[in-house]
């Protein structure tokens, strides 16, 4: 069935390092594919999606490319600060009309100054 | 900037009581949601509704579950005798389109 398989953390970096947290989905359609991010005590945020093979979201600085023949889906950014201390949520829906989200388990990453 | 908001914020319980979650969704948006994440696990869908009635809801919506659109404004979960294992952290979200789903903060049930 439909799933998300997501890096197990916790990531711990100094600030100005360069961050992957891996994701791969399994999927029978053409899902869209997402990144969420939570910070403390407050909700999932969308940080960035991809709709379609080859498509690349980007935001404040994290991007990740829809790698159809990988399955993957990859957040990367080339300098963390502190302040991207949060948790990461890879999520993927079906590619139908509801917007069912099957996420991955959740990245803790923490990034010291 | 318009946010989804979930009320209580923690709610404790006992094993076979009813409890309701409350939502108030972002005021355009037609799509909502409800998710849960049981410590240390995935976040997992449990239900969508769309148009006033349910548009598609997991294996772990049973009947001890349902949703509500009472007044136009909120939306709330009912879990009619509530189990040890219905202890987790329950998020409401909402949206325009399939591809945008906004999310409240969470509200914690802890189930005693």
């Amino acid at each position: 069935g439909d799933s998300v398989t997501q890096m197990e953390g916790p990531v711990t970096l100094s600030e100005e390092a360069f961050l992957t947290i891996n994701c791969t989905y399994t999927a029978t359609g053409y899902p869209s594919l997402f990144w969420y991010v939570q910070y403390p005590g407050e909700g999932l945020q969308l940080l960035l999606k991809a709709t379609k093979a080859d498509d690349k979201g980007s935001n404040k600085g994290f991007e990740a490319t829809y790698r159809k023949e990988t399955t993957s889906f990859h957040l990367e950014k080339g300098s963390v600060q502190v302040s991207d201390s949060a948790v990461y949520f890879c999520a993927a829906d079906r590619g139908s009309t509801l917007g069912r989200l099957y996420f991955g388990r959740g990245t803790q990453l923490t990034v010291w100054p | 900037e318009p946010e989804v908001t979930q009320t209580p914020s923690h709610q404790v319980t006992q094993m076979g009581q009813e409890v309701i979650l409350h939502c108030v969704p972002i005021s355009n948006h037609l799509y909502f949601y409800w998710y849960r994440q049981i410590l240390g696990q995935k976040v997992e869908f449990l239900v969508s509704f769309y148009n006033n009635e349910i548009s598609e809801k997991s294996e772990i919506f049973d009947d001890q579950f349902s949703v509500e659109r009472p007044d136009g404004s909120n939306f709330t979960l009912k879990i009619r005798s509530t189990k040890l294992e219905d202890s987790a952290m329950y998020f409401c979200a909402s949206g325009t389109s399939r591809n945008e789903q906004f999310f409240g903060p969470g509200t914690r049930l802890t189930v005693l």
